[in-house]
């Protein structure tokens, strides 16, 4: 069975400074694994995506995620934070994306906030 | 290219009213999933649908909870006899494909009063 895990529910970050958001996954087949993110009241955007392709994906708004095989691992990272980064994000894999019937499983959710 | 196109937007219901909650997919797409989000909860999976056929409804609760997506029209969530806990966000996706990249759109915010 496929899951996900964010191991942070909450990350605060000053302006300017790099931004961590972890995630672990499970999955008895290749993943495929997506970062999503949703401001306030707004509908979710797809952030980068991996299909087993390059391990480093880079997404919009100058955030990248590493596919780790061997840490089930895919963290999102940005080098320095922006107060318009302040929002929820979430990781989420898909099994077999080729094949019907499995769907995207999400994680809780991790909140970055952004100070200035 | 419009994106996937939710409506209402919000949506106000009285303990025991029905909800009906419109999709509708990005052109071009066949595939729609429809999704909820509790408060302080991720995503969970309901339902998955193409055109006139129900593919995996393996998160919907077993009772008052309906979906459809007819060969013409939007994709239709349908909510009967409302309870409170139906309140959440209920947001719906699109792909030309299963499971590869989904397009999500706003989302219906449900708030059973």
């Amino acid at each position: 069975a496929q899951s996900v895990t964010q191991l942070d529910s909450h990350v605060s970050v000053s302006e300017g400074t790099p931004v961590l958001l972890r995630c672990n996954y499970s999955s008895s087949y290749s993943p495929s694994l997506f970062w999503y993110v949703q401001h306030p009241n707004k509908g979710l955007q797809l952030l980068l995506k991996y299909t087993s392709a390059a391990t480093l994906v880079k997404g919009i708004n100058g955030f990248e995620a590493e596919f780790k095989k061997s840490e089930t691992s895919f963290h999102l990272t940005k080098p320095s934070a922006h107060m318009s980064d302040a929002a929820e994000y979430f990781c989420v894999v898909s099994d077999r994306p080729n094949q019907a019937g499995t769907a995207l499983i999400f994680g809780k959710g991790t909140t970055l906030s952004v100070s200035s | 290219n419009a994106g996937v196109m939710q409506n209402p937007r919000h949506l106000v219901r009285r303990r025991g009213q029905e909800a009906r909650l419109r999709c509708s997919p990005m052109k071009g797409h066949s595939h729609v999933y429809w999704y909820r989000q509790l408060p302080e909860e991720g995503l969970k999976f309901m339902v998955y649908l193409q055109k006139e056929n129900i593919i995996d409804e393996s998160g919907m609760p077993k009772e008052r909870f309906s979906a459809e997506f007819p060969k013409e029209g939007p994709s239709i969530l349908r909510i009967q006899q409302v309870v409170r806990g139906d309140s959440a966000a209920y947001f719906c996706a699109s792909s030309d494909r299963g499971y590869t990249e989904a397009f999500f759109g706003q989302g219906t915010r449900l708030t059973v009063v």
